[in-house]
């Protein structure tokens, strides 16, 4: 199984500061026929998970352009410019290229 | 509206059996990939099982296969999950998610305990 590592696990922020998340993969996550498959997703407490990245950096639609996904082969960061109160709450990166699709420990990103 | 409403949780004894179901609102199952997803309490999350919406091709994780089937009903417009010889640490919310997780129901809770 491809294991996907995250760091850190948990990230005090300042509110209005950038924040940094690394999500690397055990081997590359470069598909067969030359996608990435590396999502990231959000969740609140008590809340569904929601999607922000697909393919590594396509934002999803209603997603605040503060957040950015980046990266290629197996190291892939998230990025939010400028932390809002509304982002605090666990961060997981997945991916969706090899069988077993396997996520991230996760990242709970909490304010200072 | 897109929506995922998932149903059939509750609590049965290790061993035992349940099946899940996910309600389709606004849009057609037939036309996609579907997953079910679990996060055990307190942990994070973990992916259960695909199904392709073109061929219905199944996948399943190491954790669960052999004992959990996912089928959908397109009349029904409504995907399951046969939950078999369920253990302790099946205890979770499970949540079906739509394609590459774009869409997420709210989740059904599954508690296993004797």
């Amino acid at each position: 199984d491809v294991v996907m590592t995250q760091s850190p696990l948990s990230l005090p922020v300042t509110l209005g500061q950038p924040a940094s998340i690394s999500c690397r993969s055990g081997q590359s996550l470069v598909h067969s026929n030359g996608n990435t498959y590396l999502i990231w997703f959000y969740q609140r407490p008590g809340q569904s998970p929601r999607r922000l990245i697909y393919q590594v950096s396509n934002r999803d639609s209603g997603v605040p352009d503060r957040f950015s996904g980046s990266g290629s082969g197996t190291d892939f960061t998230l990025k939010i410019s400028r932390v809002e109160a509304e982002d605090v709450g666990v961060y997981y990166c997945m991916q969706a290229t090899h069988w077993p699709w396997t996520f991230g420990q996760g990242t709970k990103v909490e304010i200072k | 509206e897109v929506q995922l409403v998932e149903s059939g949780g509750g609590l049965v004894q290790p061993g035992g059996s349940l099946r899940l179901s996910c309600a389709a609102s606004g849009f057609s199952i037939s036309s996609y990939d579907m997953n079910w997803v679990r996060q055990a309490p307190g942990k994070g999350l973990e992916w259960v099982s695909y199904m392709s919406g073109l061929t219905g091709s199944t996948w399943y994780a190491d954790s669960v296969k052999g004992r959990f089937t996912i089928s959908r009903d397109n009349a029904k417009n409504s995907l399951y999950l046969q939950m078999n010889s369920l253990r302790d640490e099946d205890t979770a919310v499970f949540y079906c998610a739509r394609g590459h997780f774009s869409v997420w129901g709210q989740g059904t809770t599954v508690t296993v305990s004797s």
